[in-house]
């Protein structure tokens, strides 16, 4: 299939790691962060979201942090599988109105 | 539950040229958005329609207008194809106008203008 992650930073893995991946965001007034996997030949997929009058969120093996003061993202996966192989983007949105992609990493899991 | 679905998944068109891209909305979802994404970066915003009336756009062109239908389907035409249009075109849908209502994306059309 097609790749998505052509050109992209790469972050490399073993299987069983934690995997944290880093975005940064340009627009200061953004209040709603979201973080989008995509695997090749699919459209982005929801991971977890979190908004601006937080700074940490957890959900199932992942966990979003954002620091507004530098305005960082970033995405921590636990026990990385083989499964989460895939281009991890974050997203901003001011007033959730239209949501901005960020450039993307890609993840690499070794087996 | 069904998903977005695009149509079709791959075209092939020459520069110049004309098309519509096709879009059916998650079940129960009123709002649509469109996405391109060239290879290696992340999706850039063209528009939303919500309720069958365009509400926001992105930094495109003119050439790219869209429509929403009465069931909340959705086509993208661009006119005057260029190369650089070549791209992957993502349609997300979702329950409510804002972004906290959660995006449900198709896997998109792979356009090839040559």
């Amino acid at each position: 299939g097609e790749s998505v992650g052509l050109h992209l930073p790469t972050l490399s893995v073993q299987e069983g790691d934690n995997s944290i991946i880093n975005c940064a965001y340009s627009n200061s007034a953004s209040d709603y962060f979201i973080w989008y996997k995509q695997e090749s030949g699919k459209g982005p997929q929801f991971i977890i979201d979190i908004r601006s009058n937080m700074d940490k969120r957890q959900g199932q093996r992942v966990t979003v942090l954002l620091n507004k003061t530098v305005k960082h993202l970033s995405l921590q996966i636990a026990a990385t599988q083989p499964g989460d192989s895939a281009v991890y983007f974050c997203a901003e949105s001011r007033g959730y109105q239209k949501v901005t992609f960020g450039i993307g990493t890609k993840l690499q899991v070794i087996p | 539950e069904t998903g977005v679905t695009q149509s079709p998944t791959h075209l092939i068109k020459t520069r110049g040229q004309q098309v519509t891209l096709r879009c059916s909305s998650q079940s129960g979802h009123n709002t649509v958005s469109w996405y391109q994404q060239a290879l290696g970066q992340g999706p850039q915003f063209i528009f939303q329609y919500y309720r069958e009336e365009e509400n926001g756009r992105g930094n495109f062109p003119p050439r790219f207008s869209g429509l929403q239908f009465p069931n909340y389907s959705s086509e993208l035409n661009v006119n005057a194809l260029e190369l650089d249009d070549s791209a992957l075109y993502l349609c997300a849908s979702s329950p409510g106008q804002g972004a906290n209502y959660g995006y449900t994306f198709g896997s998109g059309t792979r356009l090839t203008v040559v």
